[in-house]
């Protein structure tokens, strides 16, 4: 049972656009979203994470939006860059918990 | 600094040998953790653990087993290959206080 659920799987956009990747979760008990960013060949790298408390986290190009009601949140990424081109895995975990649970992974391309 | 250092980086056993994935970190991290990863999967955690001689289950621990004999060391161990065992396997470690996950660069396993 995948306990964060992630869409799109891949995603294509052209250099400057707004590409949105958004996952959902059922387990209210989570307190922690984390996104990781993972190039070809390499372990996922810690990107951006943001907590219920709050409904919108940016740093630099990259922005989470947090639904609470709706146990949704999604990862913005303004002006985009083929540099960004990469796979993108949301994540949640509980409170005090050692399971991360992932998502199953956005591919992005991001066309010069 | 070298972070999470995983070795080898790629291995191809033949069913029912065995094998230990090594995972060092020179951070100091408490807590360290074996993910695998599959295509359109995400990770799934095997193992994780929360400090020298403690180890636990994570969601998918069948067919393995780990030790933590020091801080800065996490080996995972395959007894008896099988195909299902094909993967990448991640090894990542965080801080007591921290969330973020520090992510090693993968073995790629291939079992044939």
């Amino acid at each position: 049972q995948q306990q964060v659920k992630q869409s799109p799987q891949s995603l294509i956009v052209q250099k400057g656009g707004i590409p949105i990747i958004n996952c959902a979760y059922e387990n209210t008990a989570f307190d922690y979203f984390p996104w990781y960013q993972q190039f070809p060949g390499k372990g996922p790298a810690l990107l951006i994470a943001i907590r219920p408390d709050v409904s919108e986290k940016k740093e630099g190009r990259f922005t989470i939006s947090f639904n609470k009601s709706a146990k949704q949140f999604s990862l913005h990424i303004m002006d985009s860059q083929p540099g960004d081109s990469a796979t993108y895995f949301c994540a949640a975990k509980e409170g005090g918990a050692n399971n991360l649970f992932f998502g199953t992974g956005t591919r992005l391309t991001v066309i010069p | 600094n070298a972070g999470v250092t995983q070795t080898p980086k790629f291995r191809i056993l033949k069913i029912g040998q065995s094998m230990t994935l090594q995972c060092a970190q020179d951070m100091n991290h408490n807590y360290m953790y074996w993910y695998r990863q599959d295509p359109g999967m995400g990770l799934k955690l095997i193992y994780y653990s929360v400090g020298a001689g403690i180890t636990d289950k994570g969601e998918v621990p069948n067919g393995y087993n780990v030790s933590r004999s020091t801080t800065e060391d996490f080996p995972l161990r395959l007894e008896l290959a099988a195909p299902s065992q094909t993967s990448v396997y991640f090894c990542a470690s965080r801080d007591s206080g921290d969330d973020g996950y520090t992510f090693g660069s993968g073995t790629r396993l291939t079992v044939v």
